[in-house]
C-alpha cells in the first residue's frame, strides 16, 4: 500500500522568509504524480503545485517550487517570499496512474510578520 | 473558472438521521470522489465514482454510505444513519481527461452528529 509521510507537524517562518516543507512517500509504481494542497483555516483544499513523476524537471508556480527525487522518494515544497496568506495546512499527497488520493498528515505553516 | 461546489456548507444532524450531502463537479468532469476529514486528521479516500457506478471504495465506505448521480451534475453521498463518528469535513473531488490526474476539491461540507 502507498504511504505518504510528513514527518513536520508544524513549521514557521518569517514573512519575506523561505520555508521548505518535507514530504516521503512509498510505492512500488513507476508511473504516479505528486501534489501539494493548501488548507488554510476555510477547511477548503487548495491545488497548490502538482508533479508527474516521469518528468525530471521541478515543478514551479510562483513562489512555490518542489524538489522532487525518484529514487529517494522525496517530494518537498519549497515557499519563497513568504507571505502571510500562506499560513495554512499543507498536505502532500500521492496517486497512481488510476485511483485515489493518499495524503500525508499535514505540516501546519505559521508566518510571522 | 469552474469550480467544484457543496451543500450545504455546514450540517447539523442527530444521530441516527439520514443526511444526504450534496456536490456539483466540474461540468466536463468524469470522475467523482469523496474523501473524509475528522478534525485535526488527515485527509481519507471514501469512494470514487466513474461512469455511473463506484470504482473503488475504502473500508469506512460501508453500508451505511451510498453514493448515486441523480442527474447530469449532482453527486450525492447518503448517510443513512449517522454515527458520532461520522461528524467531519466531507469533501467531494472531481477529475477530467486532460491527462494530469488532478483532482478538484469543493469547500466541503462540515458535518456534525449530535
Amino acid at each position: 500500500a502507498q504511504t505518504v509521510t510528513q514527518s513536520q507537524p508544524e513549521m514557521s517562518v518569517q514573512e519575506a522568509e523561505t520555508v521548505t516543507l518535507s514530504c516521503t512517500y512509498d510505492t512500488s509504481e513507476s508511473d504516479y504524480y505528486l501534489f501539494w494542497y493548501k488548507q488554510p483555516p476555510s477547511r477548503q483544499m487548495i491545488l497548490v503545485i502538482r508533479q508527474e513523476a516521469y518528468k525530471q524537471q521541478n515543478a514551479t508556480e510562483n513562489r512555490f517550487s518542489v524538489n522532487f527525487q525518484k529514487a529517494a522518494k522525496s517530494f518537498s515544497l519549497k515557499i519563497s517570499d513568504s507571505q502571510l496568506g500562506d499560513a495554512a495546512m499543507y498536505f502532500c499527497a500521492y496517486i497512481p496512474s488510476y485511483g485515489k488520493l493518499t495524503f500525508g498528515q499535514g505540516t501546519i505553516l505559521t508566518v510571522h510578520p | 473558472e469552474p469550480e467544484v461546489t457543496q451543500t450545504p456548507s455546514h450540517q447539523v444532524t442527530q444521530m441516527g438521521q439520514e443526511v444526504i450531502l450534496r456536490c456539483v463537479p466540474i461540468s466536463n468532469h468524469l470522475y467523482f470522489y469523496w474523501y473524509r476529514q475528522i478534525l485535526g486528521q488527515k485527509v481519507e479516500f471514501l469512494v470514487s465514482f466513474y461512469n455511473n457506478e463506484i470504482s473503488e471504495k475504502s473500508e469506512i465506505f460501508d453500508d451505511q454510505f451510498s453514493v448515486e448521480r441523480p442527474d447530469g451534475s449532482n453527486f450525492t453521498l447518503k448517510i443513512r444513519s449517522t454515527k458520532l463518528e461520522d461528524s467531519a469535513m466531507y469533501f467531494c473531488a472531481s477529475r477530467g481527461l486532460d491527462g494530469t490526474n488532478t483532482q478538484y476539491f469543493g469547500p466541503g461540507t462540515r458535518l456534525t452528529v449530535l
